[in-house]
């Protein structure tokens, strides 16, 4: 079954202790992204990139890092996460590029900084 | 700086209604504009639109995108509850990003 995958589904941790959110996607596509969800702002996206080793920032990358080693995985880093990083997380893939082909977003990640 | 602006961002309409919701752009290099309902759960695609004046259509829904006043729209007709979501607009732009309206909160009463 095609899909996006992330792990964890839920997270509590505390200011400061670093996290890592994976997003995998089985349908070899090249474009993947990270979006964060904020009641009242929407879908923004954090970090995006448009193929192996090929990672570019988003509206609101700071305070995250991400990597692209393999074509399948796009983890998102949070090093030194704090409160205001509270929100739910989403990671999206397409085929080619960006919008030129329907995004397949993950379940959701929703994260809880303490 | 480039953002989307859909509205209203609120609507309530009884069942059998018609609705028609709006996303306006200013996004530099507009390549496509997008449209997904989101209920309680992850986005899903309903129409992807790059030319003016071409209507898009599944079942009760239909998109139409205006690339020279720098907008789209939305219609549903025939209104059930299982369309009560959350429809995001986004805009994909210059350098790949893409940039997501802050949704327009549709609830259905029956």
């Amino acid at each position: 079954e095609a899909q996006v995958t992330q792990n964890p589904r839920y997270l509590i941790t505390v200011t400061g202790k670093k996290l890592t959110v994976t997003c995998s996607q089985n349908m070899n596509h090249e474009y993947m992204s990270w979006y964060r969800q904020d009641p009242g702002l929407g879908l923004r996206q954090i970090y995006y990139s448009m193929n192996v080793e090929a990672t570019d920032k988003g509206d609101v990358p700071e305070g995250y890092k991400v990597s692209r080693k393999e074509k399948r995985n796009f983890p998102l880093i949070l090093e030194s996460p704090s409160p205001n990083q509270t929100s739910l997380y989403f990671c999206a893939s397409s085929l080619i590029r960006g919008a030129q082909e329907t995004q397949y977003f993950g379940p959701g990640t929703r994260l809880l900084v303490l | 700086e480039d953002k989307v602006v859909q509205s209203p961002l609120s609507l309530v309409v009884h069942e059998g209604d018609t609705v028609t919701l709006n996303c306006s752009y200013e996004v530099t290099n507009f390549r496509s504009l997008l449209w997904y309902k989101q209920e309680k759960k992850a986005p899903t695609f309903l129409f992807m639109l790059t030319s003016s004046g071409i209507e898009k259509k599944s079942g009760r829904l239909s998109s139409i995108l205006d690339k020279k006043e720098l907008f789209s729209i939305l219609n549903i007709t025939a209104t059930q509850t299982g369309d009560s979501a959350v429809y995001l607009c986004a805009v994909a732009g210059r350098d790949d990003k893409i940039i997501f309206g802050k949704g327009t909160r549709l609830h259905i009463l029956p």
